[in-house]
């Protein structure tokens, strides 16, 4: 079974406008960490936010913000007030703490699109 | 600082041949990693360190070997390169967990095999 599922292949949005990525995901680990990058088209992955399983707050970081619902497993991307230079790929990410290791599975990403 | 650096860039192989992609973080972190991206696939686990002399397998090792004999260098070797492995390559390093949150990407290798 995939760990983490992107159902929007591409999303488009209005410049400006509020936009939510959908990530869910598939662990039997009490203790996971759940990640965003964002690939622009240069290629590099750039570290957005990060929620960890016992955090009780939504994580937020400027105007990227995580609405983590843990019953319904799931870890959205709330990008407010969006902005050209936000076009770009965006993955979602888990790494499984048991393991000791910082590694992370990521989900097969969604393509945003700002329109002027 | 350079963060986590990547050589080559860009790199075409025929099928067969051997080579090594390069690794290095100056941040002195304990845990390093190699990733390949294929379209529409995401980035897969190729093999993992949480330390100088300690390697392990992730989702996808089969055709690649590593090794870690010092804190900054993690080298990938492609021991018969095959059309499969064309990708774009990344390596990436964070101090071990707990305490650490994210990882540091290096920008990339992409790989084309012939």
């Amino acid at each position: 079974a995939q760990k983490i599922t992107q159902t929007q292949p591409g999303m488009f949005v209005q410049e400006k406008e509020a936009v939510t990525l959908d990530c869910t995901y598939d662990t039997s680990d009490q203790s996971y960490g759940l990640f965003w990058y964002k690939q622009p088209s240069s290629g590099e992955m750039i570290f957005l936010i990060y929620q960890g399983s016992y955090d009780e707050q939504n994580a937020t970081e400027g105007r990227y913000s995580l609405n983590f619902q843990k019953a319904r497993k799931s870890a959205n991307l709330v990008i407010s007030a969006s902005q050209l230079g936000d076009s770009a790929m965006y993955f979602c990410a888990m790494r499984e703490e048991q393991t000791g290791a910082n590694n992370l599975f990521f989900g097969t990403g969604t393509r945003l699109t700002v329109i002027p | 600082n350079a963060g986590v650096t990547q050589t080559p860039k860009f790199q075409v192989l025929k099928t067969g041949q051997s080579m090594t992609l390069q690794c290095a973080q100056d941040m002195n972190h304990e845990y390093m990693s190699w990733y390949r991206q294929d379209p529409g696939m995401g980035l897969r686990l190729i093999h993992y360190s949480v330390g100088a002399g300690i390697t392990d397998q992730g989702e996808v090792p089969n055709g690649y070997n590593v090794s870690r004999s010092t804190t900054e260098d993690f080298p990938l070797r492609l021991l018969s390169a095959a059309p499969s492995q064309t990708s774009v390559y990344f390596c990436a390093s964070s101090p071990t967990y707990p305490g650490s949150d994210t990882q540091y990407f290096g920008p990339g290798t992409r790989l084309t095999v012939l």
